[in-house]
C-alpha cells in the first residue's frame, strides 16, 4: 500500500547547526503538508506545497517539493532550542479523503 | 475563540471498560478525524468523517467506534475489544476534503488502561 517515509528518525544537533529531514512517498502526491509537534503537545500545521519543484521559506525554515512530487524536505538553518519537536510530513491518500503521515523526525537541540 | 477541544486531558480506566473520548470543534469544519499516537510513533488514523451521519474506518479501526450526529462533535469510544488501548489520542478537523486542506488538531487525550 501507499507509504510515506521520513528520514532520519531522530537527530540531535548543537544549537546553531543546520537540520534537514527528508520525506519520500511511494506514490506521486498532489500536495504535501508539514506539521510540527512540540514535546507533550499536538501537531500544528506548518505549510503545504502543491507545485512540482516548489520552494517555500518561513524565516529559518525552507521547504521543498521534489520535481516528481514524490519527495520533500524541510531544512532548518541555525537551529534554536525552540525548534525542538517532531516534524511530520503528510500527503493525500490514494483512496479516501485523508492524509497519510510519515513516522516523523524527532529533533533535539543541545544548547 | 475558535478551535478544537478534547476532554479530558488525562483518562484512566480499568481493563474491560469502554471509555468515550470527547472531541468538539467550533471551526465549522466538515471533516473530522481520530488518530492514535504511541510513544515515539507517528499518527495512525482510526476513523474519519466527511459529513454528519457518515464516517469511514481508518487503518486501525478495530476495537473503536465513533458517531457523528452533529457537525461539531465526533466522539470516539475505545471498547474493551481494543487490545492495547493505552495511547495518546488526537482529534483533528479540516475545512473539507481533508487531504487537500490543513488539519487542525486538538490538544489530545492521554488514555491509560490498567
Amino acid at each position: 500500500g501507499q507509504q510515506v517515509m521520513q528520514i532520519p528518525q531522530y537527530q540531535h544537533v548543537q544549537e546553531g547547526e543546520d537540520f534537514t529531514t527528508y520525506c519520500n512517498s511511494s506514490t506521486t502526491l498532489s500536495n504535501i503538508q508539514w506539521y510540527k509537534q512540540r514535546p507533550g503537545g499536538h501537531p500544528v500545521f506548518l505549510i503545504q506545497l502543491v507545485k512540482s519543484g516548489e520552494v517555500k521559506k518561513q524565516k529559518r525554515l525552507t521547504f521543498q517539493f521534489g520535481e516528481a512530487k514524490k519527495n520533500s524536505s524541510l531544512h532548518i538553518t541555525a537551529t534554536q532550542t525552540t525548534d525542538v519537536g517532531t516534524y511530520f510530513c503528510a500527503g493525500p491518500a490514494e483512496y479516501g479523503n485523508k492524509l497519510v503521515f510519515g513516522a516523523g523526525t524527532i529533533l533535539r537541540v543541545k544548547s | 475563540d475558535g478551535g478544537i477541544t478534547q476532554s479530558p486531558k488525562y483518562l484512566f480506566r480499568k481493563e474491560g471498560q469502554n471509555v468515550t473520548l470527547s472531541c468538539e470543534q467550533n471551526l465549522n469544519h466538515d471533516a473530522m478525524y481520530w488518530y492514535r499516537q504511541d510513544p515515539g510513533q507517528g499518527l495512525r488514523l482510526i476513523y474519519y468523517s466527511q459529513i454528519v451521519n457518515d464516517f469511514q474506518k481508518g487503518d486501525i479501526a478495530e476495537g473503536y467506534s465513533v458517531s457523528r450526529e452533529k457537525k461539531e462533535s465526533f466522539p470516539l469510544t475505545v471498547t474493551s475489544a481494543q487490545k492495547n488501548p493505552t495511547a495518546f489520542y488526537l482529534c483533528a478537523s479540516s475545512l473539507d476534503r481533508g487531504s487537500i486542506y490543513e488539519q487542525y488538531f486538538g490538544p489530545g487525550t492521554r488514555l491509560t488502561v490498567t
